[in-house]
């Protein structure tokens, strides 16, 4: 069945450093990745997007990098701050053009100061 | 522009308990859809609509019904409530249009059932 994945719950990382959040996914048919951020206590916030016919895409202090071929994403946020402390969420469309996502379990960030 | 509003924030219900989850958005998006949070396990999907007058189930559906009637509103229904059914629960919103999913999500509601 469709599956989304993160490979660690928890990552802890020191202020200023660069942190890379992993992902996997199992569906071929999903197109439309997302990533979320949700803080304690709020809903998630998206954060960044990319289509399937995309390998990078770049925002601000934040990357995603898809690797089809591994069915791997990953989120990397740049100069990490105590604000990017939450817990982040990829999610995959799986089929069609319904609203639906697929959600991975998440995985927290932890900034140190 | 509110986006999208969920009522109530907290609630407690007794076992067997009836209760509905108010949703609006005033994005005019066509795309509305109700998940659960639970410890470790992700955003889960409990039900979904394309549109006005239309709904289907998602992942985990039973034990609540939804209801369309108008573009702006998504309530959820928990008919008769049970312990398994204590978690946060979070109402969002898409256009849907184009397949990018970009889910606006309100603030969530926590509900535990005694």
């Amino acid at each position: 069945g469709e599956s989304v994945g993160l490979h660690l719950p928890t990552l802890s990382v020191q202020e200023g450093d660069n942190s890379i959040i992993n992902c996997a996914y199992s569906n071929s048919a999903s197109d439309y990745f997302i990533w979320y951020k949700q803080e304690s206590g709020k809903g998630p916030q998206f954060i960044i997007d990319i289509r399937s016919n995309m390998d990078k895409r770049q925002g601000q202090r934040v990357t995603v990098l898809l690797n089809k071929t591994v069915k791997h994403l990953s989120l990397q946020i740049a100069a990490t701050q105590p604000g990017d402390s939450a817990v982040y969420f990829c999610a995959e469309n799986g089929s069609g053009n319904t609203g639906k996502l697929i959600f991975g379990q998440g995985t927290t960030l932890q900034v140190k100061p | 522009n509110a986006g999208v509003t969920q009522t109530p924030k907290f609630q407690v219900l007794k076992t067997g308990q009836s209760m509905t989850l108010q949703c609006a958005q005033d994005m005019n998006h066509e795309y509305m859809s109700w998940y659960r949070q639970d410890p470790g396990m992700g955003l889960r999907l409990i039900h979904y609509s394309v549109g006005a007058g239309i709904t289907d189930q998602g992942e985990v559906p039973n034990g609540y019904n939804v209801s369309r009637s108008t573009t702006e509103d998504f309530p959820l229904r928990l008919l008769s409530a049970a312990p398994s059914q204590t978690s946060v629960y979070f109402c969002a919103s898409t256009q849907g249009h184009s397949g990018a999913n970009v889910l606006t999500f309100g603030a969530g509601s926590r509900l535990t059932v005694l």
